[in-house]
């Protein structure tokens, strides 16, 4: 079964800074990973999907990458309302979730 | 506009049974694979199952495999989940979601407590 790890496992951050957080793959998954967020409770939000591609309507300022086994959610100047737990999903076969990035806005 | 509503939700004891129902609408229901997702209290997202437009292929996490099974009512717009053989750590909020590969539209989210 594949693993998805995410780290840090939570960081603080100012309004207007950038700040990218991981996740990596026991095995090559290709592009096929998703971002989600979730704010303190409400259900998960989908941002990312196939690894780079922004869901209809999320602000471009957040961006997906990496390819095989690690992958890069960044977010470009980070909002107040960015704060949130933030889960990468190995697409198909048995999704699985990281264990999630905690943000905290300072 | 896309609404997924869960219930069902409850306090049950081990080994007892429980069956959630997701009434979807706003979306053409019989389009989309449909999948149910848990999160335990505090926890991480934990797939659990998703089905087949038409409901003829099922696939489940190793966990609930025989004792949990999904199945959905096109004509009614409705997802299920019969869970039976109820354990402790079954005990999560089990949401409702779209898709296959990823999760696009979420329900609010039905509270399953396990314990005596």
């Amino acid at each position: 079964n594949i693993v998805m790890t995410q780290s840090p496992k939570s960081m603080s951050i100012s309004v207007g800074d950038r700040v990218t957080m991981n996740c990596k793959a026991s095995q090559n998954v290709g592009n096929n990973i998703a971002w989600y967020q979730q704010k303190p409770g409400q259900s998960p939000k989908l941002l990312i999907y196939y690894a780079s591609n922004r869901y209809t309507g999320v602000p471009d300022r957040f961006t997906g990458g990496g390819y095989g086994t690690d992958f890069t959610l960044t977010i470009n100047s980070v909002q107040a309302e960015d704060a949130a737990f933030y889960y990468c999903q190995r697409i198909y076969n048995s999704p699985t979730f990281g264990a999630g990035t905690k943000l905290e806005l300072k | 506009e896309v609404q997924l509503v869960e219930s069902g939700g409850g306090l049950v004891q081990p080994g007892r049974s429980l069956k959630l129902s997701c009434a979807a609408s706003g979306f053409t229901f019989s389009n989309y694979y449909m999948a149910w997702v848990r999160q335990a209290p505090t926890k991480g997202l934990e797939w659990v199952a998703y089905i087949s437009t038409g409901g003829g292929s099922t696939y489940y996490r190793d966990s609930v495999k025989g004792r949990f099974t999904i199945s959905r009512d096109n004509a009614k717009s409705t997802l299920y989940l019969q869970m039976d053989s109820l354990r402790s750590e079954d005990t999560a909020t089990y949401y409702c979601t779209t898709g296959r590969e990823w999760f696009a539209y979420w329900g609010q989210g039905t509270l399953v407590t396990v314990s005596s």
